[in-house]
């Protein structure tokens, strides 16, 4: 299994606090990414890193910012959280080896904004 | 643009039953396709993957082939089991210099015994 950890696992927070979800990986891949997964959404990508302090906007990056001062550590921030950011976060990684992107993915984060 | 489309769900079979889980994508160029399979309480994981025209991915039972003349890439596995419910997602990933991978919506599995 690749070596890609996401803490914390649980979280219950209020409206209006913020939260930061942290990525790590000890494979020492190029790429880093957070989806949100949602019922009747799918995955829909948030951010994503191709390098240290290298990120982008996804999809749905609003509400949301991303820090990568390593390439190990990937961290998620809802500045202010609100109820419809309740959802399961999920980080991934991939290599540009091959070309192909085949992504390791981490085992989530449960976030629960009340 | 880029996108993939996977049959809706859920799908429900009885176990010893053949599966198939239709995918069609839309992509400019040669992407590379990939099944995806996802456990309850559990983050994604591949399942298989083909990276050119008439590759067959295989694994655990299942297979799918690249089809680019009808821009498939269907799942089927000959006889499921109880242990292969879970959300399969099909996507796909340029090969044109991007990164990013675009995946399907999902379509849950039951396998009743």
């Amino acid at each position: 299994d690749a070596g890609i950890t996401q803490s914390p696992r649980h979280k219950v927070t209020e409206t209006g606090t913020p939260v930061t979800l942290r990525c790590h990986q000890t494979e020492n891949h190029r790429y880093m990414y957070w989806y949100r997964q949602d019922p009747g959404h799918g995955l829909r990508l948030i951010h994503y890193s191709y390098g240290v302090k290298d990120t982008d906007k996804g999809e749905v990056s609003d509400g949301y910012s991303v820090s990568r001062s390593k390439t190990e550590d990937f961290l998620l921030t809802l500045e202010s959280a609100t109820s419809s950011q309740t959802s399961v976060y999920f980080c991934a990684i991939s290599s540009d080896e091959g070309g192909h992107n085949e992504q390791f993915f981490g085992p989530g984060t449960r976030l629960t904004v009340l | 643009g880029n996108s993939v489309t996977q049959m809706e769900g859920p799908v429900t079979l009885s176990e010893e039953a053949f599966l198939t889980i239709n995918c069609t994508y839309t992509a400019t160029g040669y992407p590379s396709l990939f099944w995806y399979v996802q456990y309850p309480g559990e983050g994604l994981q591949l399942l298989l993957k083909a990276t050119k025209a008439d590759d067959k991915g295989s694994n655990k039972g299942f297979e799918a082939t690249y089809r680019k003349e009808t821009t498939s890439f269907h799942l089927e596995k000959g006889s499921v089991q109880v242990s292969d419910s879970a959300v399969y997602f099909c996507a796909l990933s340029p090969n044109t210099g991007g990164f990013k991978t675009i995946f399907g919506a999902g379509t849950r599995l039951f396998v009743k015994a």
